[in-house]
């Protein structure tokens, strides 16, 4: 199982970014998907996640119609769009794979992360 | 929304029993999962649904959860578990995943 991320970058606030995610070792289209963020000596805050039809799709509340994630199956490819980036933005993205747990789910499988930097 | 209150820190010798806390609201309700995270890396699932461990996940390992607490236990601690712990949840109320604020485990 791999999950590997594009390189972040160097954004000023207000501006946009797409993240991808391309993934190998098992059915991509058999999975839910996730992000998760770790602003710089943070911890962890989740991000969205996308079933693996690519609907439904849940968003924390900080992301407030900014983000919009997506998949292409074909691809085995996961993206997060991100727009009207603020400084608080400024973190590591992961992608994680989700699994079904006894209540709820958790996350088996991550990327490396993609430093995203919101500064001007 | 449901928050985990995890202690900042926790130090233990090499050897011994190190024990990480996740409180939460009626926690023992909730299937709970932890990570461990070592600096510039990504996390690593440690146990899922309170005390089930991944393969290739050493049995010193475990997990609790009861009541408001939900628990992980790494006994005969060795200087490379030295990381910061994080546990989890998903709280069915909002559909959000939650995090609690991490833990780090210093080994003297």
């Amino acid at each position: 199982v791999q999950l590997v991320e594009s390189e972040g970058g160097l954004v000023k606030p207000g501006g946009s970014l797409r993240l991808s995610c391309i993934v190998s070792g098992f059915t991509f289209s058999d999975y839910h998907m996730t992000w998760i963020r770790q602003a710089p000596g943070k911890g962890l805050d989740w991000v969205s996640y996308i079933s693996s039809s690519g609907s439904p799709i849940y968003y924390a509340d900080f992301v407030a119609g900014r983000f919009t994630v997506s998949r292409d199956n074909v691809k085995n490819s996961l993206y997060l769009q991100m727009s009207s980036l603020r400084v608080e933005d400024t973190a590591v993205y992961y992608c994680a794979r989700r699994r079904l747990a006894r209540g709820g789910f958790y996350f088996d499988s991550w990327g490396q992360g993609s430093l995203v930097t919101v500064s001007s | 929304s449901y928050v985990l209150t995890q202690p900042p820190s926790v130090s233990v010798a090499p050897g011994q029993t190190a024990r990480i806390t996740c409180g939460g609201n009626n926690i023992g309700s909730k299937s709970v999962h932890w990570y461990h995270q070592k600096p510039g890396q990504a996390p690593v699932l440690v146990v899922y649904d309170d005390s089930d461990r991944p393969s290739g996940i050493p049995e010193r390992f475990s997990g609790s959860n009861s009541g408001n607490t939900a628990t992980l236990t790494i006994s005969r601690v060795e200087a490379g578990d030295e990381a910061d712990y994080y546990c989890q949840v998903w709280d069915s109320s909002t559909e959000h995943v939650v995090f609690g604020g991490g833990t780090k485990l210093t080994v003297l």
